[in-house]
């Protein structure tokens, strides 16, 4: 389901540390996935994408895994910063559609 | 490259009063979606537009909901009547590839009181 109500699931983490943020997709139909970032006030920003046939996926300081057995998804933050605090949203592609679902929301408070 | 603008930013109306929100998309992007986030939740979406046409809009409460884009670039979204539980942010976004991640515009803000 996309809904957690008003209480997003909270991840606070020290400046510097790494950050693992999960998501678990429900439509096993899904063959592309997008994880967004959305800062206050602001519309959701791509952050990295990817395919079914692939189970990792780096860019600069994130990591995407994907693990269709369980349909989970996960980004992982390297040495996270005060400006990765936001909202993340996993979202999903199915293969016969076009239409982008959108997951629940994890929200990353960053400690200085 | 600009974004996709959105106007205006907030907006308070009472309930049933109608209000409308305006999107620009990306120059060149064929396919424009509006969005409904409501707070705590991830974006909703309600309508899908494939140059002018309507390609999805099987989520779009059409008693109260419409959408248009004539020209097959900006698009508007109106409410009439609002009810309370119109209270959220609509998001416009668009792509020139379906299969594609969007871009998204800031939003607009919407209470209903």
């Amino acid at each position: 389901g996309e809904s957690v109500g008003l209480h997003l699931p909270t991840l606070s983490v020290q400046e510097g540390d790494n950050s693992i943020i999960n998501c678990a997709y429900s439509n096993s139909a899904s063959d592309y996935f997008i994880w967004y970032k959305q800062e206050s006030g602001k519309g959701p920003q791509f952050i990295i994408d990817i395919r079914s046939n692939m189970d990792k996926r780096q860019g600069q300081r994130v990591t995407v895994l994907l693990n269709k057995t369980v349909k989970h998804l996960s980004l992982q933050i390297a040495a996270t910063q005060p400006g990765d605090s936001a909202v993340y949203f996993c979202a999903e592609f199915p293969h016969t559609g076009n239409k982008l679902t959108f997951g629940g929301g994890t929200r990353v408070l960053v400690k200085p | 490259e600009a974004g996709v603008a959105q106007s205006p930013r907030y907006k308070i109306i009472e309930k049933r009063q109608s209000v409308a929100f305006w999107c620009n998309p990306i120059s060149g992007h064929a396919t424009l979606y509006w969005y409904q986030q409501i707070l705590g939740q991830g974006p909703k979406l309600l309508i899908q537009f494939q140059n002018n046409g309507v390609v999805d809009d099987s989520q779009l409460p059409k008693d109260r909901f419409s959408a248009e884009r004539l020209k097959g670039v900006d698009s508007t979204l109106k409410i009439q009547p609002a009810k309370l539980e119109d209270s959220a942010v609509y998001l416009c976004a668009s792509t020139n590839r379906a299969d594609y991640g969007y871009t998204f515009g800031s939003g607009t803000r919407l209470t209903v009181v």
